[in-house]
């Protein structure tokens, strides 16, 4: 099956700094979504993104699906941008979607 | 628009009791997911309703797991005999077919 990698597991930023998180998948996909899980562990949605630019605030992402990755910038980051970002990329049977395969995760810490 | 709903939203119970979970889904979202997220992994799929049909269950454990959506709107995932690593948090998602996913708040049960 298709398999997502994320990278770096684990980043530390100074409140301020920029940032980016990269996710690279084993297979084509239809479509690639992009999740922020907070400490409290809701996975709240940022990106739905099969392909292009999307811009969200300080938060944008790429995905170019013909090299089989995506990016998810951070910029001016914050405390509250703490937790665990996640992507995943839909099982496909037969052509129609199925469930999220997801990565690893990166854990990013902001400090003050 | 209200999001997705579970409950409860914490469970502590021994092993080889029972538990069950409920979710409700966005309105008018007709795919309903399980997930099984273990501590520090991404989530992973038990089952995948469409409507009240399952679409893959290969994932769930079928001696101890059970899932049902009678009305192809709630869902009810239950454990009985739970084992300690049941341990997890366990995420209810659900979409319009082939779209983007919405993840509700979970349960996160400890087996002691």
């Amino acid at each position: 099956g298709i398999q997502v990698e994320q990278s770096p597991p684990d980043l530390i930023l100074q409140e301020g700094a920029n940032s980016t998180l990269r996710c690279n998948f084993s297979d084509s996909v239809n479509n690639l979504q992009w999740f922020h899980q907070n400490p409290w562990g809701q996975l709240i949605n940022l990106f739905y993104i099969p392909s292009g630019t999307k811009q969200n605030g300080r938060l944008s992402a790429t995905t170019v699906a013909t090299e089989r990755y995506s990016l998810l910038y951070i910029s001016s980051s914050q405390t509250t941008d703490s937790g665990v970002y996640f992507c995943a990329v839909p099982m496909n049977y037969g052509g129609s979607q199925g469930n999220l395969i997801f990565g690893k995760g990166t854990k990013l810490s902001v400090k003050p | 628009e209200a999001g997705v709903a579970q409950s409860p939203r914490y469970k502590i119970i021994e092993k080889r009791q029972s538990v069950a979970f409920w979710c409700n889904p966005i309105s008018g979202h007709a795919t309903l997911y399980w997930y099984q997220q273990i501590l520090g992994q991404g989530p992973k799929l038990l089952i995948q309703f469409q409507n009240n049909g399952v679409v893959d269950d290969s994932q769930l454990p079928k001696d101890r797991f059970s899932a049902e959506r009678l009305k192809g709107v709630d869902s009810t995932l239950k454990i009985q005999p739970a084992k300690l690593e049941d341990s997890a948090v366990y995420l209810c998602a659900s979409s319009y077919p082939g779209s983007e996913q919405y993840f509700g708040p979970g349960t996160r049960l400890t087996v002691t």
